[in-house]
């Protein structure tokens, strides 16, 4: 069976410093692997997927995320954080059904 | 504009009453997903269909019921069987054709 599990319910960093958001995986088949960000009182937008090929992924507002089937992680990276950042932020998985299951995701605060 | 659309934002329920969400989307896809969030819980999976006049029950459906009667339409009806409603509800549609899932901007059900 699928899992996620996102080390670290709150992360905590300054403006301009590196963002690093962890996210481990289990799958029985190889992994579709999402991210998702949520700003309050919003639904999910779509930061970045994995389904196959390269395995360092960009997405939008400069995050990446990198596949390491080694290391069953998929973890969510930023070089320098903005304010405009601080957000809620989920991994997820696809089963073979193509549902999502998710992790209980990572609060990011980004401070001046 | 293309998207998915939720309807009302906000929404309060007497104890006894049964509610029903609405959830709409214009992209042409064939799967339509529930999901309830509560904090620091992620996301769970009430209903999901993949297919016009079919649905299947996801993690937590108990106290739930959907319809889908039209490609476009995926409304979640909260019964009075649920016993404890209030949390935010997020309407997803995607899966499999598009290998991602995009989601509406939520309703807030609040249980007065």
């Amino acid at each position: 069976a699928q899992s996620v599990t996102q080390l670290g319910s709150h992360v905590s960093v300054s403006e301009g410093a590196l963002v690093l958001l962890r996210c481990n995986y289990s799958s029985s088949v190889p992994p579709y692997l999402f991210w998702y960000v949520q700003y309050p009182n919003q639904g999910l937008q779509l930061l970045l997927k994995y389904t196959t090929g390269a395995t360092l992924v960009k997405g939008i507002n400069g995050f990446e995320a990198e596949f390491k089937k080694s290391e069953t992680s998929f973890h969510l990276t930023k070089p320098s954080a903005h304010m405009s950042d601080a957000a809620e932020y989920f991994c997820a998985v696809s089963d073979p059904t193509d549902k999502l299951i998710f992790g209980t995701g990572t609060r990011l605060q980004v401070f001046p | 504009d293309g998207g998915i659309t939720q309807s009302p934002k906000y929404l309060f329920r007497k104890e006894g009453q049964n509610v029903t969400l609405s959830c709409e989307q214009n992209l042409n896809h064939d799967a339509m997903y529930w999901y309830r969030q509560d904090p620091g819980q992620g996301l769970r999976l009430i209903y999901y269909s993949q297919i016009v006049n079919d649905f299947q029950k996801g993690d937590i459906a108990e106290g739930y019921s959907v319809s889908r009667e039209k490609k476009e339409s995926f409304p979640l009806t909260v019964t009075s069987a649920q016993k404890n409603p209030t949390a935010f509800y997020l309407c997803a549609s995607g899966g499999h054709s598009t290998d991602t899932q995009y989601f509406g901007p939520g309703t807030r059900l609040t249980v007065l």
